[in-house]
């Protein structure tokens, strides 16, 4: 199984400014995931990280908000831009290899937009 | 496309009692079936997953789950509840054949009395 390290693990900002959430995976991965959870909600996926290349994003999630890094296959990044308080929800990264792989989540990040 | 549906939100059982939560999925073909944990405050935890071969998956902490493909069904038991289980509970819904586009139910809430 994979570990998986999220930093910060919560955070508290001022509306218009952006957060960098990181996401360390202790092995090499094929696939590496971002998702949203909203407040009493269950997660939606917002995009793929993928590796040397731009993320694909789902459907109602844009890069401009939601601009996402993965320089190698142990780390990514999800910025959260020009918050508003709806952006306040758990991010997690989750990451998994193999065609038939389970997701290995992190502990998420508390993001609370004031 | 493919959905998960968990019909019961909130579920109190006593300690020591024996617990089921229900889950059906909507997909096409053969689905990739998982069971999260997520205690409060945490991420997710895999509990079990199916993709093939024995429809009765065992899992970890004693739980288990049966894949019915006639009833469109992956339900999560366990035959002795302890105080530790309380959590919420996701099913998930994946293509076989890779990790694509996981789909979360939104969650069964499980408390535990003495």
């Amino acid at each position: 199984s994979a570990v998986i390290s999220q930093k910060p693990s919560r955070d508290i900002c001022q509306r218009g400014t952006s957060l960098t959430i990181q996401c360390q995976v202790d092995s090499q991965v094929t696939m590496m995931f971002w998702y949203r959870q909203q407040p009493g909600q269950s997660l939606t996926l917002i995009a793929t990280a993928n590796q040397g290349s731009e993320a694909t994003y789902e459907s109602g999630f844009v890069i401009d908000k939601f601009p996402i890094s993965r320089p190698n296959l142990t780390f990514s990044t999800l910025t959260v831009s020009n918050m508003s308080p709806e952006d306040s929800s758990i991010y997690l990264c989750s990451a998994g290899t193999g065609e038939r792989l389970e997701a290995f989540f992190g502990q998420g990040t508390r993001l609370t937009v004031v | 496309a493919q959905s998960v549906t968990q019909p019961d939100i909130h579920i109190t059982v006593s300690e020591g009692a024996s617990l089921e939560l229900r889950c059906n999925y909507s997909y096409g073909a053969t689905p990739y079936l998982f069971w999260y944990v997520q205690s409060p405050g945490q991420g997710l935890q895999l509990l079990l997953k199916y993709f093939s071969g024995d429809t009765l998956v065992q899992g970890i902490k004693g739980f288990e789950a049966e894949f019915k493909r006639s009833q469109s069904s992956f339900n999560l038991r366990k035959p002795s509840v302890h105080w530790s289980d309380a959590a919420e509970y996701f099913c998930a819904v994946g293509a076989l054949g890779g990790y694509q586009k996981v789909t979360f139910g939104t969650g069964t809430k499980l408390q535990v009395i003495p």
